[in-house]
C-alpha cells in the first residue's frame, strides 16, 4: 500500500462532459505528479506540484485540462469538454521529493462514449 | 521521440531461473533510474533505483545495473518465482525529477 489514493477508480462519460478526479497522498508527499498511460505505453508526464505550486506542465496538458493542490494536500485534475482521445488512465504519484521515488496510486480509468 | 525504450514486449523465464529485463536511454541529462512493477488494475509499484553515480544497486533478489557509457541499464531478478509475473516499466529522471517511462516488459515466470 503507497497510501495514495485516487477517487474515483473509473469514470464512464458521454464526450463533451466535463470529468473531475481527485487524488490524496500521505502528508509527507509534498510532491504530487499526474501521468496518463494508455494501452501498451508507459505512463506520460502531465503536471507536477511542489505543495501547492504547480511548478511544470507538458505540452501534453491542453488548455481544456487543469489541475489544482489546494493547501498542499489532495489534488483534483479536471478535464473540459471531453474528447476520445482522453480515453486513459490517469495515474497520481507523491514523492517526498529529492531523489525519493514516486509512489503512484492504483489510477482512475477514464472512458469517452 | 522516445527517450526511454524496453525493446523486449515480452520475456518468459522458467521459475527459479535469472530474468534479465533491459532498458536503453537516449537523454544524457538523466541522472536517476528507477524500475516499477506493474499488475492489472493496480498502479506501479516502486522496485528499485539507481542513481548515475552508481553502476550497481542491490535489493534482495533484484539487482539493477547501469552502463552510462551504452545508455542502459538492466534488471536482474534471481531467482525468479510465479509472483515476478507482471509487467516492468524502466524509467528515468533529470532535474525536473519528472518521470519518463519505458514502454514495458510483460515477465511471465513459469511453474
Amino acid at each position: 500500500d503507497t497510501g495514495v489514493s485516487q477517487d474515483p477508480r473509473h469514470k464512464i462519460t458521454k464526450r463533451g462532459q466535463n470529468v473531475t478526479f481527485r487524488c490524496d497522498p500521505i502528508s509527507e508527499h509534498n510532491r504530487l505528479y499526474w501521468y496518463r498511460q494508455t494501452l501498451g505505453q508507459g505512463p506520460e508526464f502531465l503536471t507536477y506540484f511542489q505543495n501547492e505550486a504547480q511548478l511544470e506542465k507538458s505540452r501534453l496538458l491542453s488548455d481544456r485540462f487543469s489541475a489544482e493542490r489546494p493547501k498542499g494536500s489532495f489534488s483534483t485534475l479536471e478535464i473540459q469538454r471531453t474528447e476520445q482521445g482522453d480515453s486513459a488512465m490517469y495515474l497520481c504519484a507523491g514523492s517526498r521529493g529529492g531523489n525519493q521515488p514516486q509512489h503512484f496510486g492504483d489510477g482512475t480509468r477514464l472512458s469517452i462514449l | 521521440d522516445q527517450q526511454v525504450k524496453q525493446n523486449s514486449p515480452s520475456l518468459s523465464v522458467q521459475e527459479g531461473r535469472i530474468s534479465i529485463l533491459n532498458c536503453d536511454y537516449t537523454n544524457s541529462m538523466f541522472d536517476y533510474f528507477l524500475w516499477y512493477k506493474k499488475y492489472p488494475a493496480e498502479g506501479p509499484t516502486f522496485l528499485i533505483s539507481i542513481s548515475s553515480i552508481k553502476d550497481k544497486n542491490e535489493d534482495g533478489r533484484f539487482t539493477v545495473f547501469l552502463n552510462k557509457s551504452a545508455k542502459h541499464l538492466s534488471l536482474h531478478i534471481v531467482p525468479s518465482q510465479p509472483g515476478d509475473s507482471a509487467v516492468y516499466f524502466c524509467a528515468a529522471t533529470g532535474s525536473a525529477r519528472q518521470l519518463t517511462f519505458g514502454s514495458g516488459t510483460q515477465l511471465t515466470v513459469l511453474p
